[in-house]
């Protein structure tokens, strides 16, 4: 069973990045399809970029081409979503989530934008 | 980029109602189309993928059906724990846009 397991909260001031990791179990990195999605608070899922396994690479969300980079460490079957530029605006929940169809989800890291 | 959209943005029913939510794709994605289901606080849960199919797990009175531009998901008895948003999901290709959500409550 696949399980996912992500960095914890994080406070960031404007203009700084994040980098949230999303530790794999169950299966190996390479066998899954990882994405990132996001949710400010009150609001709905926001997609933000994953892997496409029919073009063999990582897609990013328009919105946050250029100040987004996802990664993925094989050695330690973990994935990361570096955010930077940050604005307030990017405060929300960083879920990765794995699959053509998204499951499982990690727990989620909360990541707050604040001066 | 496809557009996804749902109607109702919320509703309110009583317990053992039946419950019907509308997702709507602005071109056809076939039925590269999931459900999730969100509790407050809580991480999105998939319910059904290729538009029709339940996830291990998931309670029968959940269902899924459309294919093309129109789906739905229904709930056949709504329960007090199925308070929840609900959220549609196409998957066929990059982005993988998620619906704006229903807020489902008891009346």
């Amino acid at each position: 069973q696949v399980q996912l397991v992500q960095s914890g909260a994080e406070v960031k001031k404007p203009g700084a990045s994040v980098k949230v990791s999303c530790k794999v179990s169950g299966y190996t990195l390479t066998e899954l399809s990882m994405h990132w999605v996001r949710q400010a608070p009150g609001k709905g899922l926001e997609w933000m970029g994953g892997f496409d396994p029919e073009d063999g690479e990582t897609i990013y969300a328009q919105k946050f081409q250029g100040r987004v980079t996802m990664t993925e460490d094989t050695s330690t079957d973990t994935a990361y979503m570096e955010l930077s530029s940050l604005r307030s605006e990017d405060t929300a929940v960083y879920y990765c989530a794995a699959g053509s169809w998204f499951d499982p989800w990690g727990q989620g890291t909360l990541v707050t934008v604040s001066s | 980029d496809i557009q996804m959209t749902q109607s109702p943005s919320s509703l309110s029913a009583s317990v053992g109602d039946r419950v019907t939510i509308t997702c709507r794709a602005s071109q056809g994605i076939s039925n590269y189309l999931a459900w999730y289901q969100q509790k407050p606080g809580k991480v999105p849960k998939l319910l059904i993928y290729a538009a029709s199919t339940l996830q291990s797990g998931v309670p029968s009175r959940f269902s899924g059906s459309g294919s093309g531009t129109d789906f739905t998901l229904t709930i056949s008895s709504l329960q007090p724990e199925d308070v929840a948003t609900y959220y549609c999901q196409k998957y066929n290709s990059a982005p993988a846009t998620f619906g704006p959500g229903t807020k489902v409550d008891i009346k």
